[in-house]
């Protein structure tokens, strides 16, 4: 197992431009979550799937930002029409099914630079 | 919402050194965490801690649930312990992890 992966590790583009990150958890992990965190901050949480179900969202997660977990494996977070704000480093985790919560492993992390 | 506060924002050891992170919590949780990001920027789960005393190696935490704080102990700190540490919780009612803003340490030679 090589733990979640995320991909691209590094993201440059211009304004108004769309991009897609992607995020492939450990195989058995069922929830997965996806981060935002800035400079100096600790992550924010921007969504949560359980299987394919997307069951929460952020309100940081305007119209501009879409999520999905086709099938329940991988998954991708779309921005679209970019902003400068969006500059962050975006966190994916996946859990583990087991009650108990001790279980969050995270990827390291789709930096995303807006220009 | 619940409000995660985290003291000190900044501590400086020396190597060798023992330390305790504190962080405050505003409401009841039913999940406390402490991570721990690296230079490089990669989140490690140190321990699930809703209530009660844990210890892995030189690290142990502590949280009181019913005072709503957590404290997170370093003994004989070591360069590589350098880095951010962060506490989150969860509530009953939300998925989520709310995470507080950190404290840096920095772990001198």
């Amino acid at each position: 197992d090589t733990g979640v992966s995320q991909n691209p590790r590094h993201k440059i583009t211009k304004r108004g431009q769309n991009v897609t990150f992607r995020c492939d958890p450990i195989s058995e992990h069922n929830r997965l979550y996806w981060y935002r965190q800035t400079l100096g901050q600790g992550p924010e949480f921007l969504t949560y799937f359980q299987n394919e179900a997307q069951l929460e969202k952020s309100r940081l997660l305007s119209d501009r930002f879409s999520a999905e977990r086709p099938k329940g494996s991988f998954s991708t977070l779309e921005i679209q029409r970019t902003e400068q704000g969006d500059s962050a480093m975006y966190l994916c985790a996946s859990r583990s099914p087991i009650r108990g919560g001790y279980g969050y492993t995270f990827g390291s992390g789709t930096r995303l630079t807006v220009v | 919402g619940i409000q995660v506060e985290q003291s000190p924002p900044d501590l400086i050891l020396q190597e060798g050194a023992n330390s305790t992170l504190r962080c405050n919590f505003s409401d009841s949780v039913n999940n406390l965490q402490w991570f721990h990001q690296n230079p490089w920027g990669q989140l490690i789960n140190l321990f699930y801690i809703p209530s009660g005393t844990k210890q892995n190696g030189r690290l142990s935490a502590t949280t009181v649930a019913t005072e709503r704080y957590s404290l997170l102990y370093i003994s004989s700190s070591q360069t590589t312990d350098s880095g951010v540490y962060f506490c989150a919780v969860r509530m009953d009612s939300s998925y989520k992890l709310i995470f507080g803003s950190g404290t840096r340490l920095l772990v001198r030679p």
